[in-house]
């Protein structure tokens, strides 16, 4: 069985602080996908980044940056240099390779950025 | 990535009314899947929308209940019968990338209210 766990409920920064989320997952699988998705308050779940479960490598993408370890399994999320947009509903998912496409998402952990 | 529309966008319906959800992608996909949101919750997913055969629904999700539609390869819709309080939430359809890597576009959402 697949499982998502956001321990971080919600978060508050300031403005221009680096704020790290944290995901953590469970699955028997080898296969796996795993990515994160923003919702702001508009309510519109947009896509970040997917992960397979072959590729380990850290991914930086302006100032969000992924660190995937399967030792952990962990899937974190950094934002550097936070800015007041970047307040959000973000969750982390999980897909098994067999599972027809069926995401689990964790609980998300609300992000406020404050000014 | 696909352009997906739905509508209506929000609602408020009494108890004991229908409400139907049309979802509309702008290129043919072969799954399409149907999310609830109550909340301050997470995602979970009510059924899986493939054309030409019945939903596949999720423990705890039933036909009578949440009857879908799937006519064609851009269109489906979720008719949430019998309204309950219970049911305000936010109901989401996605679609898969066709990618092989269980990635899916999320539209933007129903925000139902049942007083």
């Amino acid at each position: 069985a697949q499982k998502v766990t956001q321990a971080q409920t919600e978060i508050s920064v300031v403005e221009k602080e680096d704020v790290t989320l944290d995901c953590v997952y469970e699955t028997r699988d080898t296969t796996y996908y795993l990515f994160w998705y923003k919702q702001p308050p508009s309510g519109e779940l947009g896509f970040l980044i997917r992960r397979n479960s072959f590729d380990e490598q850290n991914e930086i993408s302006g100032r969000y940056s992924w660190n995937f370890q399967k030792s952990t399994s962990s899937f974190n999320f950094t934002i550097t240099a936070s800015q007041v947009v970047d307040s959000a509903v973000y969750f982390c998912a999980l897909s098994e390779a067999g599972s027809n496409y069926k995401l689990t998402f964790g609980k998300g952990t609300l992000l406020t950025v404050n000014p | 990535s696909a352009v997906i529309s739905q509508k209506p966008s929000r609602d408020i319906c009494q108890r004991g009314t229908s409400l139907t959800i049309q979802c509309q992608v702008d290129s043919q996909v072969t799954m399409m899947f149907w999310y609830r949101q109550q909340p301050g919750q997470s995602l979970t997913l009510i059924a899986t929308a493939n054309q030409g055969s019945e939903a596949t629904y999720e423990s705890g999700f039933v036909i009578d209940k949440f009857p879908i539609s799937r006519p064609n390869l851009t269109f489906s819709t979720l008719t949430v019968s019998n309204l309950s309080p219970e049911d305000s939430s936010i109901y989401l359809c996605s679609v898969g990338s066709g990618t092989g890597s269980n990635e899916q576009y999320f539209g933007p959402g129903t925000r139902l209210t049942v007083t």
